[in-house]
């Protein structure tokens, strides 16, 4: 199993432009979800979703969008990016909805905004 | 304000000495969970604690959940270089896992 991959690892944007984070699991997740970390602030969720064609707003939701077509995918599109989503991306997922579920993270994608 | 707040922020120490970092809430979980992360990957899940007062040993790390199920703590015993990371709390709120701010940990040799 590869489990939680993101793509890519690093990446630089201008003002304005737009993207999508890619993110993949191979576990037969049912819940995956997108969060962003930065300095002193933890890990912060975006969005997230129960199961595919299902999502639903985090904390910080503002400024991306997201969409679950197929159980393994889950991509974060930025429409418009600005310098305030400088920061490291973080894809994780998770078999259920039970307290005890380990929740398993990507490595991360770095993003810059310029 | 955080759901969880975790202290200390940072902590500095020398190899072989001991710290405890907490992770508190004026809310009460059905459980808590502690990560690990190292630079330049994602957290990694340590324990899950599910039980008020329920105390979890994992080598020189020892976990406890607070008996009104409102806080966490983590106890190293003889840190050493490889513990050094930054350590989350977690817990589940509406289905979702809401994290601590993390405490940097940095042991030196």
């Amino acid at each position: 199993n590869a489990g939680v991959t993101q793509t890519p690892k690093f990446q630089v944007l201008k003002t304005g432009q737009s993207m999508t984070l890619q993110c993949a699991q191979d576990m037969n997740h049912e819940y995956m979800s997108w969060y962003r970390q930065d300095p002193g602030m933890g890990l912060r969720l975006i969005h997230y979703s129960v199961g595919a064609g299902i999502t639903d707003q985090g904390e910080v939701p503002n400024g991306y969008n997201v969409s679950r077509s197929t159980t393994e995918d889950f991509p974060l599109r930025l429409l418009s990016a600005a310098p305030s989503q400088t920061s490291v991306y973080f894809c994780a997922s998770r078999f259920g909805l039970a307290g005890s579920d380990t929740q398993y993270f990507g490595p991360g994608t770095r993003l810059t905004v310029l | 304000t955080q759901l969880l707040e975790q202290s200390p922020q940072f902590l500095s120490i020398q190899e072989g000495e001991n710290l405890t970092v907490y992770c508190n809430s004026s809310s009460v979980f059905s459980s808590l969970q502690w990560y690990r992360q190292e630079p330049g990957e994602g957290p990694v899940l340590l324990v899950t604690v599910v039980t008020g007062g329920e105390v979890k040993k994992l080598k020189r790390l020892t976990f406890q959940f607070g008996d009104a199920r409102k806080d966490s703590s983590l106890h190293i015993t003889a840190a050493q270089p490889g513990d050094t990371g930054l350590y989350l709390c977690a817990g589940y709120r509406g289905g979702k896992l809401i994290f601590g701010q993390g405490t940097e940990l940095s042991v030196k040799p």
